[in-house]
């Protein structure tokens, strides 16, 4: 069975700062999509940045980018120049390519203060 | 693109009754889930559609939870005999295709007395 954890409950960064989010997965799978969900507190689930894991390149999105370390089954998120709409909880979800559904790890709640 | 709607937003029950609750996908999306959110927890996948197949069901989805996509436009999931222990949030969400970004509704709130 396919898990992601992610050891970090929650987080606070100021404004303008840089944050790093962990994330780790299992897998026996060779070919798979690593995403990352934001939930702000409206609930509303909304895509930050994907990843597949054939591309070495790290995948990027203005001020979101990854570090994918796909031996290690390491997929953190850096969210740099943090705002305050930054805050919400941050999922890391991992779906092989032979599954059909998207496995979400527990989150991290992510405070950006002034 | 409107996005996915679910209705309702919130619903308030006692124990032992029936609910239903409605999502409708993004129209050219042919795979519609269904997750179950609680608070602190990430979301628990439930079931999938691919048109109108229920092509998975996890674990979680006793024989009180049904759901339908009957003509491959919107689905429905009901609950029955609702328990204290069903309260949370239930997600929808809808794609054009396998490992294709999962597009979410805001949820209907299930609260269960």
């Amino acid at each position: 069975a396919q898990t992601v954890t992610q050891s970090q409950p929650e987080m606070s960064v100021q404004e303008a700062e840089t944050v790093t989010l962990s994330c780790t997965y299992d897998t026996s799978e060779n070919n798979y999509y690593l995403f990352w969900y934001k939930q702000p507190p409206s609930r509303q689930m909304i895509l930050v940045i994907r990843q597949e894991a054939y591309k070495q390149q790290n995948a990027t999105e203005n001020r979101f980018s990854v570090n994918f370390q796909k031996a290690a089954k390491s997929f953190s998120l850096k969210i740099s120049d943090s705002q305050l709409g930054d805050t919400a909880m941050y999922f890391c979800a991992f779906i092989p390519g032979t599954a059909s559904k998207l496995t979400f790890g527990t989150g991290t709640r992510l405070q950006v203060t002034l | 693109d409107t996005g996915v709607s679910q209705d309702p937003r919130h619903k308030i029950t006692k124990r032992g009754q029936n609910v239903t609750f409605r999502c409708d996908p993004i129209s050219e999306h042919n795979r519609l889930y269904w997750y179950r959110q609680t608070l602190g927890q990430g979301p628990e996948f439930l079931t999938y559609f691919q048109n109108e197949a229920q092509l998975e069901k996890s674990r979680l989805l006793s024989d009180r939870f049904s759901a339908e996509r009957p003509k491959g436009s919107f689905s429905t999931l009901e609950i029955q005999r609702t328990e204290q222990g069903d309260s949370a949030m239930y997600l929808c969400a809808s794609t054009p295709g396998p490992n294709e970004k999962l597009f979410f509704g805001s949820g209907t709130q299930l609260s269960v007395l």
